[in-house]
């Protein structure tokens, strides 16, 4: 069973600043499932980026995604006000714990 | 504007059964492989089952498989969670989630959530 580990659980930027989100898998996974969700408080969750580096539709292009085989990273260029929220990768049934991006 | 909406949701005693019920509306149904997910409040997501286009293969996590069932009516357009044996630790909000993108026979890009409808397993 595939698990993945996001670092850093909690990540204080402020808006206008650059963040970095990472995600580990246990074992190489298939670069074409790999997700990232944002999701607000009481929110569901929003699909950002399929494929690690599509973006899906609507999605600001100061988001992008790179990585493959275990090492993926959601990339947020110019940091909004509207950004800070928790982030989670996904590779078929499984997520990841979770980031929480918040306001330094 | 894809939507998907949840219900069925509520307080229910350990051991007992809830069924869950989600309607979409926007796009064709019949159309998109679909998911059931859940989050305990302030926890992280939980993949649960998926379900084919004409509801042929389904499959599901192990937390659930043998007490859980997904199912749908195409014909109804409706989307459906049967929970048997509950137990407290099934105390989440459920989602229902759209398969927007399928690669190959894998169809785990979920790009439409509902809003959730809340199970709480409680004596």
């Amino acid at each position: 069973e595939i698990v993945l580990t996001q670092s850093p659980g909690t990540l204080s930027l402020s808006p206008g600043e650059r963040a970095t989100l990472s995600c580990r898998a246990s074992q190489s996974v298939d670069r074409n499932y790999l997700a990232w969700y944002q999701q607000n408080p009481g929110q569901a969750p929003r699909l950002l980026i399929y494929g690690a580096s599509n973006r899906a539709t609507g999605i600001p292009d100061r988001f992008s995604g790179s990585g493959s085989g275990t090492d993926f990273t959601l990339t947020i260029s110019r940091l909004e006000p509207e950004d800070f929220a928790v982030y989670y990768c996904q590779h078929l049934g499984t997520f990841g714990q979770g980031t929480k991006l918040e306001i330094k | 504007q894809v939507n998907l909406m949840e219900s069925g949701g509520g307080v229910v005693q350990p051991g007992r059964s809830l069924r869950l019920s989600c309607v979409p509306s926007g796009f064709t149904f019949s159309s998109h492989v679909m998911h059931w997910v859940r989050q305990i409040p302030g926890k992280g997501l939980e993949w649960l089952a998926v379900i084919w286009y004409d509801g042929s293969s389904k499959d599901y996590g192990d937390s659930v498989k043998g007490r859980f069932t997904i199912s749908r009516d195409n014909a109804r357009n409706t989307l459906y969670l049967q929970m048997n044996s509950l137990r407290v630790e099934d105390t989440a909000v459920y989602y229902c989630a759209r398969a927007g993108y399928c690669l190959g026979v894998k169809c785990f890009i979920f790009d439409s959530w509902g809003q959730g409808t809340l199970v709480t397993v409680s004596s």
